[in-house]
């Protein structure tokens, strides 16, 4: 089963519009980190954010913002009033602590087209 | 230089030819990481080293094989590859392995193999 989902392949907006990238993620830990990346088309993973589980606190970052929900198990991201250079693809992932490793579980990635 | 960096960016190989990739990290990490990137698939993780000792080989053929001489570097040795192994390869680190704390992942731009 798919640890974690990105339902949306693809999206495209108009410049300016908000958008918001969904994530579901299945984990039966009690702890463990969920994380958003951005892939621009240099190829790079760029980290945008870190959250641990124990921290329902929605957080804000200029024109990003990230909305936690346990209960729901989702990790939404909102890119307010975007731009061209959002263009890019965006990916989840999740990571379980266990004795042995880092086991990160991405995503299959989110391809968002800004149109100017 | 900062982050993580990755020699070549860009590679083309015939299947009989053998070819190394080259990642350093300038972050301090020990823990790295060699991902599979595929057009249309989920980024595929390879080997997990930490600490210089490899932790992890997710079924990974024989074709492919890791070197880490050390926290900073760590090699992938290409030989007689299949042209299905075109892909963007991606090179990561985080602070370590078995912290409990799900430490980020720091991605380098990935070299873009193209196997004829």
């Amino acid at each position: 089963a798919q640890k974690v989902t990105q339902a949306q392949t693809e999206i495209s907006v108009v410049e300016k519009e908000d958008v918001t990238l969904d994530c579901v993620y299945e984990t039966r830990d009690t702890t463990y980190y969920l994380f958003w990346y951005k892939q621009p088309p240099s190829g790079e993973l760029v980290f945008l954010i870190r959250r641990n589980s124990f921290d329902e606190q929605n957080e804000i970052s200029g024109r990003y913002s990230w909305n936690f929900q346990k209960s729901t198990s989702s990790f939404n991201f909102t890119i307010t009033a975007s731009q061209v250079v959002d263009s890019a693809v965006y990916f989840c992932a999740l990571s379980e602590v266990s004795n042995t490793g880092n086991q990160f579980y991405f995503g299959t990635g989110t391809s968002l087209t800004v149109i100017p | 230089e900062t982050g993580v960096t990755q020699t070549p960016r860009h590679l083309v190989m015939g299947m009989t030819n053998k070819k190394s990739l080259k990642c350093e990290q300038h972050l301090g990490h020990n823990a790295m990481y060699w991902y599979k990137q595929s057009a249309k698939k989920p980024l595929e993780l390879m080997f997990v080293y930490n600490f210089k000792e490899q932790t992890e080989n997710n079924s990974v053929p024989s074709r492919f094989s890791p070197e880490c001489p050390n926290s900073s570097h760590l090699f992938l040795h290409l030989h007689t590859l299949q042209p299905e192994d075109s892909a963007l390869y991606l090179c990561a680190s985080s602070q370590k392995l078995g912290s409990g704390r799900g430490e980020t992942q720091y991605f380098g731009p990935g070299t873009r193999l193209l196997v004829l």
